[in-house]
């Protein structure tokens, strides 16, 4: 039969370019956000993180914003090398429910980089 | 530290069989977390660990799955019987403290249910 897979939103950039990759969230209880990348074959692997009553942290070539208006967190990455291309997902945790600490996953943007 | 460990890498196995996956969490890590990723649905959280107590397991699919955690080093998650839709990636996670600190994942277990 067909295969219908998760359609996931892809970012193509050239090599030296810088990528900015968006997520929105829908829980206002969420109070810790992380961005993973997971590379074909390997489980995902954590890049960077920001806490609630933040708007922006910056790690090595990686940036974290945070939105807390509307809900949406974004990732950028500086001077984007091959390596980067691989599959990026927001996360975040909070009180879903009454679990709090919980760590909820995006859908993934799938970044390549063309050399 | 190795990080997550799991095992088995890859698992094969017929319909109506009995599947155990099992992880070791990182030392000292008091919350573990097992995650399904499937092309169709993505990375699904299915049970949430927090000091070997099930907080959370609203993302178990059904009866079929279930999972334990009977010390602070050893996590299984069993399927029985399994079926074919059960294929997928299972990944296991784990992070320190129950409301803080990035979860890290290990390599996860490729199950194929024929």
């Amino acid at each position: 039969g067909e295969n219908v897979g998760l359609h996931l939103p892809t970012l193509s950039v050239q090599e030296g370019d810088n990528s900015i990759i968006n997520c929105a969230y829908s829980n206002s209880a969420s109070d810790y956000f992380i961005w993973y990348k997971q590379e074909s074959g390997k489980g995902p692997q954590f890049i960077i993180d920001i806490r609630s009553n933040m708007d922006k942290r910056q790690g090595q070539r990686v940036t974290v914003l945070l939105n807390k208006t509307v809900k949406h967190l974004s990732l950028q990455i500086a001077a984007t090398q091959p390596g980067d291309s691989a599959v990026y997902f927001c996360a975040d945790r909070g009180n879903y429910g009454g679990s709090q600490g919980n760590l909820i996953f995006g859908k993934g943007t799938k970044l390549s980089v063309k050399p | 530290d190795a990080g997550v460990i799991q095992s088995p890498r890859h698992e094969v196995t017929e319909m109506g069989q009995e599947v155990t996956l099992r992880c070791k969490p990182i030392s000292g890590h008091n919350s573990l977390f097992w995650y399904r990723q499937t092309m169709m649905r993505g990375l699904e959280l299915l049970i949430y660990f927090n000091n070997n107590v099930p907080i959370d397991d609203s993302g178990m699919p059904e009866d079929r799955f279930s999972a334990k955690m009977p010390n602070a080093s050893f996590s299984t998650l069993k399927i029985q019987p399994s079926e074919p839709r059960d294929s997928a990636v299972y990944f296991c996670a784990s992070s320190l403290g129950r409301t803080g600190g990035e979860a890290f994942f290990g390599q996860g277990t490729r199950l194929t249910v024929v």
